[in-house]
Protein backbone atom coordinates (compact mmCIF):
# COMPACT_ATOMS: atom_id res chain seq x y z
CA UNK A 1 0.00 0.00 0.00
CA UNK A 2 1.35 3.09 -0.79
CA UNK A 3 2.32 5.57 2.26
CA UNK A 4 1.00 9.19 2.46
CA UNK A 5 2.37 11.99 4.21
CA UNK A 6 -0.29 15.15 5.81
CA UNK A 7 0.22 18.00 7.93
CA UNK A 8 0.30 17.35 11.32
CA UNK A 9 -2.11 20.13 12.04
CA UNK A 10 -3.96 23.27 10.05
CA UNK A 11 -5.94 26.01 11.62
CA UNK A 12 -8.80 27.96 10.19
CA UNK A 13 -11.36 30.13 10.83
CA UNK A 14 -15.61 29.31 10.19
CA UNK A 15 -16.22 30.29 6.82
CA UNK A 16 -13.17 30.41 4.82
CA UNK A 17 -12.58 27.17 2.91
CA UNK A 18 -9.69 24.58 3.78
CA UNK A 19 -7.84 22.68 1.59
CA UNK A 20 -5.91 19.93 2.91
CA UNK A 21 -3.17 18.33 0.79
CA UNK A 22 -1.89 14.48 0.65
CA UNK A 23 1.21 13.39 -0.79
CA UNK A 24 1.72 10.03 -1.79
CA UNK A 25 4.60 9.70 -4.21
CA UNK A 26 4.41 5.35 -4.61
CA UNK A 27 0.87 5.30 -5.70
CA UNK A 28 0.16 2.86 -8.07
CA UNK A 29 -1.84 2.36 -11.05
CA UNK A 30 -5.11 0.48 -9.50
CA UNK A 31 -4.40 2.73 -6.51
CA UNK A 32 -7.70 5.08 -5.06
CA UNK A 33 -8.03 7.76 -2.72
CA UNK A 34 -9.93 7.97 -0.53
CA UNK A 35 -10.64 10.57 3.03
CA UNK A 36 -11.50 9.61 5.76
CA UNK A 37 -13.06 12.36 9.01
CA UNK A 38 -12.27 11.25 12.66
CA UNK A 39 -14.80 13.02 15.25
CA UNK A 40 -13.53 12.78 18.78
CA UNK A 41 -14.48 9.75 20.54
CA UNK A 42 -16.29 8.98 17.27
CA UNK A 43 -15.07 6.09 14.49
CA UNK A 44 -13.78 7.43 11.06
CA UNK A 45 -16.34 8.32 8.56
CA UNK A 46 -16.00 7.99 4.85
CA UNK A 47 -15.76 11.51 3.36
CA UNK A 48 -14.65 10.99 -0.44
CA UNK A 49 -13.06 9.01 -2.85
CA UNK A 50 -11.63 9.51 -6.39
CA UNK A 51 -8.60 8.64 -8.87
CA UNK A 52 -8.13 11.61 -11.22
CA UNK A 53 -9.13 14.95 -11.86
CA UNK A 54 -11.94 16.52 -9.62
CA UNK A 55 -14.45 14.55 -7.40
CA UNK A 56 -17.10 16.49 -5.62
CA UNK A 57 -20.37 15.89 -3.54
CA UNK A 58 -22.28 17.56 -0.78
CA UNK A 59 -19.54 17.51 1.37
CA UNK A 60 -16.00 17.79 -0.19
CA UNK A 61 -14.17 18.47 -3.20
CA UNK A 62 -10.95 16.37 -4.27
CA UNK A 63 -8.51 17.27 -6.32
CA UNK A 64 -6.08 14.86 -7.98
CA UNK A 65 -3.03 15.84 -10.49
CA UNK A 66 -2.28 14.35 -13.48
CA UNK A 67 0.57 12.60 -11.94
CA UNK A 68 -1.63 11.23 -9.00
CA UNK A 69 1.49 11.74 -6.10
CA UNK A 70 -0.59 14.43 -3.98
CA UNK A 71 -4.24 14.86 -3.91
CA UNK A 72 -6.08 17.66 -1.79
CA UNK A 73 -8.99 17.73 -0.12
CA UNK A 74 -11.01 21.12 0.18
CA UNK A 75 -14.20 21.63 2.30
CA UNK A 76 -15.74 24.95 1.36
CA UNK A 77 -16.78 27.52 3.89
CA UNK A 78 -15.80 25.49 7.08
CA UNK A 79 -17.64 25.54 10.68
CA UNK A 80 -17.03 24.75 14.16
CA UNK A 81 -18.05 21.43 13.59
CA UNK A 82 -15.51 20.60 11.18
CA UNK A 83 -13.01 20.46 13.51
CA UNK A 84 -11.86 16.88 13.30
CA UNK A 85 -8.95 14.58 12.44
CA UNK A 86 -8.93 13.73 8.43
CA UNK A 87 -7.23 10.90 7.11
CA UNK A 88 -5.63 10.17 3.43
CA UNK A 89 -5.70 6.69 2.60
CA UNK A 90 -4.66 4.88 -0.81
CA UNK A 91 -5.55 1.83 -1.80
CA UNK A 92 -6.54 -0.44 -4.56
CA UNK A 93 -10.67 0.28 -5.40
CA UNK A 94 -11.27 -3.71 -5.93
CA UNK A 95 -9.82 -4.59 -2.35
CA UNK A 96 -9.86 -1.57 -0.08
CA UNK A 97 -9.88 -3.64 2.97
CA UNK A 98 -6.61 -3.39 4.55
CA UNK A 99 -7.05 0.34 5.11
CA UNK A 100 -3.79 2.08 6.47
CA UNK A 101 -4.67 5.27 8.34
CA UNK A 102 -1.34 7.74 9.19
CA UNK A 103 -1.63 10.51 11.43
CA UNK A 104 -3.98 12.52 9.50
CA UNK A 105 -4.49 15.93 9.55
CA UNK A 106 -5.79 17.46 12.73
CA UNK A 107 -8.08 20.65 11.91
CA UNK A 108 -8.82 23.06 14.29
CA UNK A 109 -11.91 25.89 13.23
CA UNK A 110 -12.16 28.68 15.34
CA UNK A 111 -15.01 31.48 15.62
CA UNK B 1 -30.59 1.08 10.19
CA UNK B 2 -28.96 1.83 12.87
CA UNK B 3 -25.42 1.50 12.12
CA UNK B 4 -22.93 -0.99 13.58
CA UNK B 5 -22.98 -1.69 17.07
CA UNK B 6 -20.66 -2.06 19.77
CA UNK B 7 -20.71 -3.19 22.98
CA UNK B 8 -19.78 -2.18 25.78
CA UNK B 9 -18.92 1.34 25.63
CA UNK B 10 -16.92 1.24 28.13
CA UNK B 11 -14.84 -1.19 29.40
CA UNK B 12 -12.56 -1.23 33.13
CA UNK B 13 -10.63 -4.64 33.88
CA UNK B 14 -7.46 -5.47 35.94
CA UNK B 15 -4.94 -7.04 34.00
CA UNK B 16 -4.73 -10.83 33.50
CA UNK B 17 -8.38 -10.63 33.38
CA UNK B 18 -10.49 -11.84 30.24
CA UNK B 19 -12.08 -9.09 27.61
CA UNK B 20 -14.88 -9.38 25.31
CA UNK B 21 -15.71 -6.89 22.53
CA UNK B 22 -18.73 -7.40 20.97
CA UNK B 23 -19.96 -5.71 17.33
CA UNK B 24 -22.93 -5.94 15.45
CA UNK B 25 -22.39 -5.25 11.65
CA UNK B 26 -25.16 -3.54 9.56
CA UNK B 27 -27.58 -5.55 7.87
CA UNK B 28 -26.37 -7.25 4.71
CA UNK B 29 -22.54 -5.79 4.70
CA UNK B 30 -20.45 -9.01 3.74
CA UNK B 31 -17.32 -7.50 5.26
CA UNK B 32 -16.48 -6.72 9.22
CA UNK B 33 -12.95 -5.14 10.43
CA UNK B 34 -11.65 -4.58 13.54
CA UNK B 35 -9.45 -1.92 14.35
CA UNK B 36 -7.53 -0.33 17.55
CA UNK B 37 -6.86 3.38 18.07
CA UNK B 38 -3.69 4.41 20.21
CA UNK B 39 -2.27 7.44 20.86
CA UNK B 40 0.91 6.07 20.25
CA UNK B 41 -0.06 3.63 17.02
CA UNK B 42 -2.39 5.63 15.75
CA UNK B 43 -5.57 3.33 14.03
CA UNK B 44 -4.40 0.04 13.22
CA UNK B 45 -6.25 -3.19 10.90
CA UNK B 46 -6.52 -6.13 13.32
CA UNK B 47 -8.28 -8.63 11.60
CA UNK B 48 -11.15 -8.69 8.85
CA UNK B 49 -13.63 -11.01 7.81
CA UNK B 50 -15.64 -11.59 4.59
CA UNK B 51 -19.04 -13.70 4.70
CA UNK B 52 -17.92 -14.32 8.38
CA UNK B 53 -14.74 -15.97 6.88
CA UNK B 54 -11.29 -14.74 8.19
CA UNK B 55 -9.18 -13.67 5.94
CA UNK B 56 -6.22 -11.50 6.82
CA UNK B 57 -5.68 -11.65 10.42
CA UNK B 58 -1.75 -10.31 10.09
CA UNK B 59 -2.74 -6.96 12.27
CA UNK B 60 -3.57 -9.25 15.33
CA UNK B 61 -0.74 -8.21 17.89
CA UNK B 62 -0.35 -11.79 19.51
CA UNK B 63 -2.06 -14.88 20.99
CA UNK B 64 -3.94 -13.42 23.31
CA UNK B 65 -6.50 -11.35 21.02
CA UNK B 66 -8.73 -13.81 19.14
CA UNK B 67 -11.70 -12.92 17.05
CA UNK B 68 -15.01 -14.97 15.26
CA UNK B 69 -17.35 -14.17 13.43
CA UNK B 70 -20.48 -17.11 14.15
CA UNK B 71 -22.77 -15.43 12.07
CA UNK B 72 -23.39 -12.63 9.78
CA UNK B 73 -24.78 -10.51 12.16
CA UNK B 74 -22.18 -11.14 15.25
CA UNK B 75 -18.61 -10.85 15.99
CA UNK B 76 -16.29 -11.08 19.09
CA UNK B 77 -12.69 -9.86 19.73
CA UNK B 78 -11.40 -11.43 22.74
CA UNK B 79 -8.13 -10.82 24.86
CA UNK B 80 -7.03 -13.14 27.61
CA UNK B 81 -5.13 -12.00 29.14
CA UNK B 82 -5.66 -8.65 29.21
CA UNK B 83 -2.37 -6.44 30.06
CA UNK B 84 -2.30 -2.65 30.74
CA UNK B 85 -0.90 -2.09 27.18
CA UNK B 86 -3.97 -3.20 25.59
CA UNK B 87 -5.63 -0.16 27.03
CA UNK B 88 -6.90 1.75 23.42
CA UNK B 89 -10.20 2.06 21.49
CA UNK B 90 -11.72 -0.40 19.29
CA UNK B 91 -13.92 -0.35 17.00
CA UNK B 92 -15.69 -2.39 14.64
CA UNK B 93 -16.39 -1.44 10.70
CA UNK B 94 -18.62 -3.58 7.96
CA UNK B 95 -18.82 -2.54 4.32
CA UNK B 96 -20.46 -3.88 1.86
CA UNK B 97 -20.10 -6.08 -0.92
CA UNK B 98 -16.94 -6.59 -3.34
CA UNK B 99 -18.39 -3.49 -5.22
CA UNK B 100 -17.98 -0.98 -2.23
CA UNK B 101 -15.42 0.68 -0.70
CA UNK B 102 -16.70 2.95 1.93
CA UNK B 103 -16.57 1.19 5.47
CA UNK B 104 -18.96 2.02 8.33
CA UNK B 105 -17.60 2.49 11.69
CA UNK B 106 -19.49 1.99 14.98
CA UNK B 107 -18.65 4.24 17.89
CA UNK B 108 -16.17 2.38 19.56
CA UNK B 109 -15.16 0.22 22.89
CA UNK B 110 -12.73 2.10 25.39
CA UNK B 111 -10.72 -0.52 26.65
CA UNK B 112 -8.66 0.29 30.00
CA UNK B 113 -7.07 -2.55 31.72
CA UNK B 114 -5.34 -1.18 34.99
Amino acid sequence: LAKTTQPISMDSYEGQEVNITCSHNNIATNDYITWYQQFPSQGPRFIIQGYKTKVTNEVASLFIPADRKSSTLSLPRVSLSDTAVYYCLVGEDTGFQKLVFGTGTRLLVSP
Amino acid sequence: DAGVIQSPRHEVTEMGQEVTLRCKPISGHDYLFWYRQTMMRGLELLIYFNNNVPIDDSGMPEDRFSAKMPNASFSTLKIQPSEPRDSAVYFCASRPGHLSYEQYFGPGTRLTVT
